[in-house]
């Protein structure tokens, strides 16, 4: 199947700096990108989902301005955690969808980002 | 977005086959019924899709009724393995290009020895 490498696999950082996290389709051209938030034991949680060229769509309760989402190209899309706080400390992962306007389209997801905010 | 319901969590001895089921009563007509497994702390797993009727791979396979407001999956001889969560999707296009997925529950199977 096709391939979605997410990067970094895990990162620490200090509260108030910001951390980006990269989300890319190696072998297919993503038109959507979406972005999960998961805590322990937790479902995935919908952050915002992102199309190639336009602004992301931030779910009801996440701050589009914390979360800085960048989908440049139909390979690439990026999460900025700004400002990072200890409740920030999470499991987030990112999926890429393919084949655009197809009924049967299939998500393909990262191996998501462990994120601990000291 | 069609709402899903799953069992929390499923127990079963190993050698044995699972079914979970999931409820998704408001399923719209261009909406799919994915099925993914996650392990702890690494990103879900795609298992097997399908739309109507019955669809079978090396893994699972996938029963969804004619009138699709539920679905099944099927594991078959479960191992040690395949404890997991199991989350079951219903998505599709949206229009304008863009695509809607949101994951519920999940239900947590413990596979015994």
């Amino acid at each position: 199947g096709a391939v979605v490498s997410q990067h970094p696999s895990r990162v620490i950082c200090k509260s108030g700096t910001s951390v980006k996290i990269e989300c890319r389709s190696l072998d297919f051209q993503a038109t959507t990108m979406f972005w999960y938030r998961q805590f322990p034991k937790q479902s995935l949680m919908l952050m915002a989902t992102s199309n190639e060229g336009s602004k992301a769509t931030y779910e009801q309760g996440v701050e589009k301005d914390k979360f800085l989402i960048n989908h440049a190209s139909l390979t690439l899309s990026t999460l900025t955690v700004t400002s990072a706080h200890p409740e920030d400390s999470s499991f987030y992962i990112c999926s890429a969808v393919s084949g655009q306007g197809a009924l049967n389209t299939e998500a393909f997801f990262g191996q998501g980002t462990r994120l601990t905010v000291v | 977005l069609a709402k899903t319901t799953q069992p929390i969590s499923m127990d079963s001895y190993e050698g044995q086959e699972v079914n979970i089921t999931c409820s998704h009563n408001n399923i719209a007509t261009n909406d799919y019924i994915t099925w993914y497994q996650q392990f702890p702390s690494q990103g879900p797993r795609f298992i097997i899709q399908g739309y109507k009727t019955k669809v079978t791979n090396e893994v699972a396979s996938l029963f969804i009724p004619a009138d699709r407001k539920s679905s099944t999956l099927s594991l078959p001889r479960v191992s040690l393995s395949d404890t997991a969560v199991y989350y079951c999707l219903v998505g599709g296009p949206s229009g304008a290009g863009s695509y809607q997925l949101t994951f519920g529950k999940g239900t947590k199977l413990s596979v015994i020895p």
